[in-house]
């Protein structure tokens, strides 16, 4: 059964950079019929998509247009992770963030979800 | 970018009555070549994340009660709660991820 364990801190200056890294069980972040995305979610945005990473001979990312100058999502095949770094980071990307696998090849699976703070 | 358009915002309805959301993709999400709609439905409760309901537009998630359906295909979809219980009590999302970026509905506040 696949599980995804997220981990990081909850709380972000703002001008920082929050970062969030997503574990997974029972997969391989490396899976040639896998990705693995980042959404977030906060009252006035909604659910929000940031991008994914995901393996077909190479690796590939893609992000969201919102986002694409702050993200950088990386996978991390030596502990079987992935990981969300967004830069610059302001009040409005506070929101409760979520690691997902997401893909045309099986059901989606959703991480347990971090709540993130940006104050200072 | 699809638009995912829910409707309603919110419903009442009355225990063991039925409920339905409608759900319309601005672009189709179908992909030909598997004849599978790329639709997940997700319910969400205060606190928790959003929990899969539905995928592929209509293949119910394992655990989850038959009462709760999900029909349609291309644009148009509908989560059905045949007979609606108290703990149905929830919002409802659809999710199209057929291209990206992927992107939500606004959600359907389901009350009694």
């Amino acid at each position: 059964q696949v599980q995804l364990q997220q981990s990081g801190p909850g709380l972000v200056k703002p001008s920082q950079t929050l970062s969030l890294t997503c574990a997974i069980s029972g997969d391989s972040v490396s899976s040639n019929s896998a990705a693995w995305n980042w959404i977030r979610q906060s009252p006035s945005r909604g659910l929000e998509w940031l991008g994914r990473t995901y393996y077909k001979s190479k690796w590939y990312n893609e992000y969201a247009a919102s986002v694409k100058s702050r993200i950088t999502i990386n996978p991390d095949t030596s502990k079987n992770q992935f990981s969300l770094q967004l830069n610059s980071v302001t009040p409005e990307d506070t929101a409760v963030y979520y690691c997902a696998r997401v893909d045309y090849s099986t059901s989606p699976l959703w991480g347990q979800g971090t709540l993130v703070t940006v104050s200072s | 970018d699809i638009v995912m358009t829910q409707s309603p915002d919110s419903l009442a309805v009355s225990l063991g009555e039925r409920a339905t959301i409608n759900c319309k993709s601005s672009q189709s999400v179908l992909h030909s070549s598997n004849n599978k709609n790329y639709l997940a439905w997700y319910q969400q409760k205060p606190g928790q994340p959003p929990k899969l309901l539905i995928y592929w537009a209509s293949t119910r998630e394992s655990g989850v009660p038959d009462r709760l359906s999900g029909s349609g295909s291309g644009t148009d979809f509908t989560l059905t709660i045949s007979s609606l219980q108290a703990e149905d009590v929830a919002v409802y999302y659809c999710h199209q991820y057929y291209s990206t970026p992927q992107t939500f509905g606004g959600g359907t506040k389901v009350e009694i």
